[in-house]
């Protein structure tokens, strides 16, 4: 199946320790991204990357990094977890389907990894 | 940072009623996206549009551009159970290239 997939589904450690959230697309996809999402459901972009660019949400604490050893893939990792990290972290990569200065780009996600800190 | 204001948050009506719901923003976008999300998925993109005033159907889904390029509603159309989820609106500005902006999101309850 072509799709952005996410590994682990359900994630729960103690504050301190450092993760990794990995996430793969086999759709063909130059850009890929994560988000955050709250408990209110809120959806915030953390990173924007392709091969030649990192776009960085200045809010997202330098403890976050996205690590991308090809184009296909996109991990996150994230050192000295705190408690105020537990969200479900959402993966998700697209293309563009409308080039030009002003480009459109339509972005696909992955299922999502619950992350419990306590 | 730039919000989108999604409204309404919640609805909870009877199956086979129209839903309608939008979103407004007091930035200009060149892109507008609406996502459903159902519980423990992800987001899954519904329908896109990419020019003001553009109208566009998927199903018993309709959306669109806004005129005035701020603003975007969906429509959903003689609603079953199964539209149960949460829909997201999702914005691009012209100046923050691949980088979406989400609105709040709408918790739709469908009652059989």
């Amino acid at each position: 199946d072509t799709a952005v997939s996410q590994t682990p589904k359900y994630l729960v450690t103690q504050m301190g320790n450092d993760k990794s959230i990995k996430c793969e697309q086999n759709l063909g996809h130059d850009t890929m991204y994560w988000y955050k999402q709250d408990s209110k459901k809120f959806l915030k972009i953390m990173f924007s990357y392709n091969n030649k660019e990192l776009i960085i949400n200045e809010t997202v604490p330098n403890r976050f990094s996205p690590k991308s050893p090809d184009k296909a893939h996109l991990n996150l990792h994230i050192n000295s977890l705190e408690l105020g990290d537990s969200a479900v972290y959402f993966c998700a990569s697209s293309q563009v389907v409308r080039p030009g200065a002003f480009a459109s780009y339509e972005q696909y996600f992955g299922p999502g990894t619950r992350l419990t800190v306590t | 940072g730039q919000q989108l204001n999604q409204s309404p948050q919640s609805m909870f009506i009877q199956e086979g009623e129209d839903v309608s719901m939008n979103c407004t923003s007091s930035s200009i976008f060149n892109t507008w996206l609406w996502y459903k999300q159902d519980p423990g998925e992800g987001p899954v993109l519904l329908i896109a549009l990419y020019k003001a005033g553009e109208l566009t159907s998927n199903g018993r889904l309709t959306a669109q551009f806004g005129i005035t390029r701020k603003d975007s509603f969906l429509n959903i159309s003689a609603s079953i159970p199964s539209d149960v989820g949460i829909y997201f609106c999702a914005g691009q500005l012209n100046n923050a290239g691949n980088m979406l902006t989400f609105g709040g999101g709408t918790r739709l309850m469908v009652k059989p």
